[in-house]
């Protein structure tokens, strides 16, 4: 089925660990972004892009770190991670234009300890 | 700069009984609308949206959403609710100046059907 893949589901690090969330739509949306989920906050966004090799910030982007060397994945990492950064995480994606609303992936649990 | 408003965090609710989801927003520029559902763990998925023309906007499962200019508010609403209804509830605006300037969420409403 077309759509926005998220992996992993769950992912537990320890303060300083580093790693990449994935993320990997097949629907050929120039527009990407990644936003993290925390109670009574909605979604705040952390980067996005616009098409192959052009991203920039959202509200939130220290401590996160993007690329985008293909249209189709958009790959998310934590240089050193903090428990602040204990989240759900979600990708998105949409034609430029935004009129078709956004596609979201399942989310990524990140709990750092 | 744009923000949204979502008056209730959380909205019990008898099942068949009619409910309201309040939105407000504020922004400076002509707007896409938009609301979004979240089922338990699972991601974000678009319920409907505002572009322009007419001001009511109606879901597949329902649910149904009025734009208001002068009030700014996108409030949504369902005569009658389902156990499945049961969900997170996310408003949602766009500035139409560029087009691809970031889309804005608000802090989300709990919706909780009481059997």
């Amino acid at each position: 089925n077309a759509g926005v893949t998220q992996t992993p589901k769950f992912q537990v690090l320890k303060t300083g660990q580093s790693m990449t969330l994935q993320c990997a739509q097949d629907m050929n949306h120039e527009y990407m972004s990644w936003y993290r989920q925390d109670p009574g906050m909605g979604l705040r966004l952390i980067h996005y892009s616009v098409g192959a090799g052009i991203t920039d910030q959202g509200e939130v982007p220290n401590g996160y770190n993007v690329s985008r060397s293909t249209t189709e994945d958009f790959p998310l990492r934590l240089l050193s991670a903090a428990p602040s950064q204990t989240s759900v995480y979600f990708c998105a994606s949409s034609y430029l234009g935004r009129e078709d609303g956004y596609t979201f992936g399942s989310g990524t649990r990140l709990t750092v300890v | 700069a744009q923000s949204v408003t979502q008056l209730d965090s959380q909205v019990p609710v008898f099942e068949e009984a009619p409910v309201e989801l309040r939105c407000n927003y504020s922004s400076s520029v002509s707007v896409y609308l938009f609301w979004y559902v979240q089922y338990p763990n699972q991601g974000l998925q678009l319920l409907l949206k505002y572009l322009s023309g007419s001001t009511l906007v109606k879901s597949i499962n329902g649910f149904e959403a009025e734009f208001n200019k002068s009030q700014t508010s996108f409030h949504l609403r369902k005569p009658s609710v389902h156990i499945s209804d049961t969900a997170e509830y996310f408003c949602a605006v766009s500035e139409r100046k560029t087009s691809y300037d970031k889309v804005i969420f608000g802090p989300g409403t709990s919706l909780s059907v009481i059997p």
